[in-house]
């Protein structure tokens, strides 16, 4: 089975700074890539679709790339609102979520 | 504007069967698009449970589908799940979502989530 592992898990940053949230598969995958982001005490909600297409009303900050076994989530400045944890998801079959990454402020 | 509302007990015995129903608003559930069931136990990632489509087609996550019933009522605009058996490792948050799937397009994503609803598995 394909596994999907986030790194980091966990990530400190500042108001402003450029983020990356890495999603790596355990073997080569197609571009059924999504991701989400989940505030506290909150449904996710979906940024990014077939690897790198922004979902409407996503904020442009936002944006997706990769292809094969690594794909990135990348938040240009970051915003106070952006502290969340972050989910990959892919489909193979079925889909299936990576563990997630949380962003704190530091 | 798409809306799905989650509705059912929040609190099941163990070995009973968890049921809940989500609502779809502002959508037709007949249209094109699939629908979804996840799962999140507290303080942990994201699961899926299944997806099923207006025509009556599910498609169950392998490691809960001896347990899982989906079923669509196009009439009330809602899906519903059933999980049997339950125990507490079944005590989540429990989220319902619009599914858009196309393997032509290579796509699979939820767009729309219920706000959720937590069940807990405790006698």
């Amino acid at each position: 089975d394909i596994q999907l592992t986030q790194s980091p898990s966990f990530l400190s940053a500042s108001v402003g700074d450029r983020v990356t949230i890495t999603c790596r598969a355990s073997q080569g995958i197609s571009s059924y890539l999504a991701w989400y982001q989940q505030e506290p005490g909150k449904a996710p909600k979906l940024l990014i679709y077939a690897a790198s297409t922004l979902q409407s009303g996503v904020p442009s900050r936002f944006s997706g790339s990769g292809s094969g076994t690594e794909f990135t989530l990348t938040i240009s400045s970051l915003q106070p609102e952006d502290f969340a944890t972050y989910y990959c998801q892919h489909f193979n079959g079925y889909p299936f979520f990576g563990g997630g990454t949380k962003v704190e402020i530091k | 504007q798409v809306q799905l509302q989650e509705s059912g007990p929040g609190l099941v015995n163990p070995s009973e069967t968890l049921s809940l129903t989500c609502a779809v608003s502002g959508y037709s559930i007949s249209s094109s698009y699939y629908w979804g069931w996840i799962r999140q136990p507290p303080g942990k990632g994201l699961e899926w449970i299944g997806t099923t489509y207006h025509s009556g087609s599910t498609y169950y996550n392998p490691s809960l589908r001896s347990r899982i019933t989906m079923t669509i009522d196009t009439s009330k605009n809602q899906f519903s799940l059933r999980l049997s058996s339950v125990t507490a490792a079944d005590t989540a948050l429990y989220y319902c979502a619009r599914v858009r799937w196309s393997n032509a397009a290579v796509l699979y994503y939820f767009d729309y989530w219920g706000q959720g609803t937590l069940v807990t598995v405790s006698s």
